[in-house]
């Protein structure tokens, strides 16, 4: 039971370069989210998903586009990487955002901009 | 205001002893609220859910205070396993909302 799979695991990007990340669930979940951490900053919600072919900016969108290509996939796209987008990056995904509902996270993917 | 605010810590906490840690939130309208584990480089996993009457699980107990907007997690023979980050975590419509964590660190 495969839960969230991310790829890739590891990126080293130059600044301006573009990349997609992906985020695909195997638990018929109707949310997904897309977060970054930070050493110190916790985690910040970048887009997320209430439901298939629903997207919304969360707490840090700039510099990030996301698609939810069906009800299984999201993906979070860096058009012109910047050194500010060296993070890590989790997507989670949940039955719903509301009630009583947990959040199932990727193993994350190690981002480097330089 | 931050929506969920926690202590960053460190706790440094002797091997047996007992620990406490408290999370507040802003927002009224949050629905369900959660503890999450974090161990270094490691993706958050789901600890507990916390309910009005608390609960327990193990070692582990959780209590929510509607009224004043704080949740808490105690654990009581803490063991060296326990080291690790803990994330208050509460959910609104749409979206679910972590705090920064509580860094525990339990020493031999």
């Amino acid at each position: 039971n495969a839960g969230v799979t991310q790829t890739p695991k590891f990126q080293v990007l130059k600044t301006g370069q573009s990349m997609t990340l992906q985020c695909a669930q195997d638990m018929n979940h109707n949310s997904m989210y897309w977060y970054r951490q930070d050493p110190g900053m916790g985690l910040r919600l970048i887009y997320y998903s209430a439901s298939e072919g629903t997207t919304d900016k969360g707490e840090v969108p700039n510099g990030y586009n996301v698609s939810r290509l069906n009800k299984r996939e999201f993906s979070l796209r860096l058009e012109s990487a910047a050194p500010s987008q060296t993070s890590v990056y989790f997507c989670a995904s949940s039955v719903a955002g509301g009630m009583n509902t947990e959040a199932f996270f990727g193993q994350g993917t190690r981002l480097t901009v330089v | 205001r931050k929506e969920v605010e926690q202590d960053p810590g460190p706790f440094n906490v002797p091997e047996g002893a007992t620990v406490a840690f408290n999370c507040t939130y802003s927002n009224s309208a949050s629905q369900s609220f959660f503890w999450y584990r974090q161990d270094c480089r490691k993706e958050p996993k789901l600890l507990m859910s916390v309910y009005s009457s608390g609960n327990e699980d193990g070692r582990f107990t959780a209590q929510l205070n509607r009224a004043s907007q704080y949740i808490s997690l105690l654990i009581r023979d803490s063991k060296l396993s326990d080291s690790a980050t803990y994330l208050c975590v509460v959910t609104v419509t749409g979206g679910i909302i972590f705090g920064k964590g509580t860094r525990l660190h339990i020493l031999p």
